[in-house]
């Protein structure tokens, strides 16, 4: 199984402010890799998948990058209504895995 | 529009038997892997199982191998979860989830229903 690592676990930002958050694999998932955002009491949002690929809808201030095994989530600008759950996805191998999760909130 | 509407979640004793569904529209159901999602309360997201697009093909997490049967009718625009000797640890909002490629199995998920909860409790 391949186990996905997101650090940090929470991260305190201000509006504005630009995020960066990592997910480590523990091994190669090529650019199998997919970011979602989610807020309380609602699903996961799917935010970027093939590690870069923005998904439809998606504002230009979400980016990814990374292949192999580390991967980055940057929030260029944040807005307030991005202050959230982030979790990475890997869909390289059966079982697809989460990792634990990074929280952004507001310093 | 996509929309996936689940049912079927609620409260079951240990070692019962639950089954959910997932009504789909929106999009062509028989052109995408479906698959199931689901959280305990206040812990991470959790994969459960994929079907492929036709059904042919199904995958499952380790936990549920052997207790969980996942399912699809491409002519009813329906996915299902039977869920066989629950466990307290099976306790979770369980999300329905669309495969973003087409007639990808291997996929991420580019749409979900809104979550059903399944409490399993004496």
């Amino acid at each position: 199984e391949i186990v996905l690592t997101q650090s940090p676990a929470t991260l305190s930002l201000s509006p504005g402010e630009r995020a960066t958050l990592s997910c480590r694999a523990s091994q190669s998932v090529s650019s199998y890799l997919a970011w979602y955002q989610q807020k309380p009491g609602q699903a996961p949002r799917l935010l970027i998948y093939d590690a870069s690929n923005r998904a439809t809808g998606i504002p230009v201030r979400f980016s990814g990058s990374g292949s192999g095994t580390d991967f980055t989530l940057t929030i260029s600008s944040l807005e307030p209504e991005d202050f959230a759950l982030y979790y990475c996805q890997q869909r390289s191998n059966w079982p697809l895995t989460f990792g634990g999760g990074t929280k952004v909130e507001i310093k | 529009e996509v929309q996936l509407l689940e049912s079927g979640g609620g409260l079951v004793q240990p070692g019962g038997s639950l089954r959910l569904s997932c009504a789909a529209s929106g999009f062509i159901f028989s052109d995408y892997a479906m698959s199931w999602v689901r959280q305990a309360p206040g812990k991470g997201l959790e994969w459960v199982s994929t079907v492929s697009h036709s059904g042919g093909s199904t995958f499952y997490t380790d936990s549920v191998k052997g207790r969980f049967t996942i399912c699809r009718d491409n002519s009813k625009n329906t996915l299902y979860l039977q869920m066989d000797s629950l466990r307290a640890e099976d306790t979770a909002i369980f999300y329905c989830a669309k495969g973003r490629g087409l007639r990808d199995s291997n996929s991420d998920m580019d749409s979900w229903g809104q979550g059903i909860l399944v409490s399993v409790s004496s």
